[in-house]
């Protein structure tokens, strides 16, 4: 695709309750981080995939965080059991191998609200 | 491991006068830098990357930044304020971790374009 699309734009969960946030990236980028953005805050890393294999997952706050990219391109984050604390905007980047020179393209964010 | 610090939590410019928002850096390895801006409710664009080629670094909308290795800094400038250059501005840093690769973001200038 043209750019890097996440669904759902908004997301309104109740305490406890489990939600899925999509990312399609653009067509071909080999590389795709999830990033995690509380009110008022620069973008925190969360996790990092190269194709399928998820290289690093060292920002994911708790266990409750999963997520995966079984076909290298399509990402789904998944946040179990949500808390007040996960409500922020979680961002979707991809790059393609040369990420230096071509930098990485992020997507619009779904905006999740726990309450 | 590398950090980011944006001096300036908010910068309030008139329009038509010159911009300039501030940041060091530290990395262990020789970084590539980039500058994103963030509308409100809209996704990170890049505005500029600095990748070795050279130091002063033209981007999008008349921005232009300057790396110097010296003071560690890569402060972004704009000769003229728009209004529509109000907006959220991330300073952010690529370096290597043991995945390969990660950005990490400074804590975001907020720029505030007065008539």
């Amino acid at each position: 695709g043209a750019g890097v699309s996440q669904s759902p734009r908004y997301k309104v969960a109740k305490r406890g309750q489990d939600v899925a946030l999509r990312c399609d990236p653009i067509s071909g980028h080999v590389s795709l981080f999830w990033y995690q953005q509380a009110l008022g805050q620069g973008p925190e890393f969360l996790t990092y995939f190269q194709n399928e294999a998820q290289l690093d997952k060292s920002g994911l706050p708790s266990d409750r965080f999963f997520a995966e990219r079984p076909e290298g391109s399509v990402s789904t984050l998944k946040i179990q059991r949500t808390q007040q604390e996960d409500s922020a905007v979680y961002l979707c980047a991809s790059s393609p191998r040369d990420r230096v020179n071509y930098g990485y393209t992020f997507g619009s964010g779904t905006r999740l609200t726990v309450v | 491991a590398q950090s980011v610090t944006q001096l300036d939590s908010h910068v309030s410019v008139s329009e038509g006068t010159p911009v300039l928002l501030r940041c060091n850096y530290s990395s262990s390895y020789s970084p590539s830098l980039f500058w994103y801006v963030q509308h409100p409710n809209k996704g990170l664009q890049l505005l500029l990357k600095y990748t070795s080629a050279a130091t002063l670094v033209k981007g999008i909308n008349g921005f232009e930044a300057e790396f110097k290795k010296s003071e560690t800094s890569f402060h972004l400038t704009k000769p003229s304020a728009h209004m529509s250059d109000a907006a959220e501005y991330f300073c952010v840093v690529l370096g290597l971790n043991n995945a390969g690769n990660m950005l990490t973001f400074g804590g975001g200038t907020r720029l505030m374009v007065k008539p």
